[in-house]
């Protein structure tokens, strides 16, 4: 069975990185197409982040380009979020997913909300 | 790239139908037949429930069903159940990127 896990800081102060981790289990991460980031601001909805290959290919929001950096870690069969000079704007739940390619996000883990705030 | 508009919320009595529509671009959901659906419950993870516009996942009912015209594509819940009530999203490829929509709020009367 399948099990995705977001890890990380829940509270990031404006200007400084936010940084997660997606621990996946039940699976190897070099048996499926990508691997996606989404968020949602608290009461809003969803909103694509990017997403990586096994491989190391990625694709990043335009919005959040500049900002973002997804890499992956086949030897500890995870991935990760790192987004630069935060602000409250990025206040979100964040969500990783397993992508079997062109956006079928088919499993998902529960979320982890990371609030930005001094 | 704008997210896809969606209506805001919609509604249907126990064992009726609704539709909602999620409305892109060319260079979206008219442009490529990789449009999803996901369902959502309050405090919960998105649930997958449509791919490819209209394939369904093992274990989604056929209750749900999808389908694209154009620039706009729809998700379709047939006899409505009390746990269908959840919020949907669609999301459309695009190239090098993905688009959600702005998300439909459906109510079981």
């Amino acid at each position: 069975q399948l099990r995705m896990q977001e890890s990380g800081p829940g509270l990031v102060k404006p200007s400084e990185t936010l940084s997660l981790t997606c621990t996946v289990s039940g699976d190897s991460i070099s048996s499926s197409d990508y691997w996606g980031w989404i968020r949602q601001p608290p009461g809003k909805g969803l909103e694509w982040i990017g997403s990586i290959s096994y491989s190391g290919t990625t694709y990043y929001s335009p919005s959040l380009r500049g900002r973002l950096t997804i890499s992956v870690d086949t030897s500890k069969n995870h991935f990760s979020l790192r987004l630069s000079a935060v602000t409250a704007a990025d206040t979100a739940v964040y969500y990783c997913a397993r992508d079997r390619g062109f956006l079928k996000h088919d499993f998902w883990g529960q979320g982890i909300l990371v609030t930005v705030s001094s | 790239q704008s997210a896809l508009s969606q209506p805001p919320s919609a509604s249907g009595s126990p064992g009726q139908s609704v539709t909602i529509s999620c409305t892109g671009t060319s260079r979206d959901v008219g442009g490529y037949n990789y449009v999803s659906w996901y369902q959502q419950h309050p405090g919960k993870a998105p649930k997958l429930m449509i791919y490819e516009v209209s394939k369904r996942p093992s274990g989604v009912p056929d209750r749900f069903s999808g389908s694209k015209s154009g620039n706009t594509a729809s998700l379709t819940v047939s006899g409505l159940q009390p746990e269908d009530e959840a919020d949907y999203y669609c999301c459309s490829f695009a190239p090098n990127m993905g688009v959600f929509g702005t998300g439909t709020s459906v109510t079981v009367l």
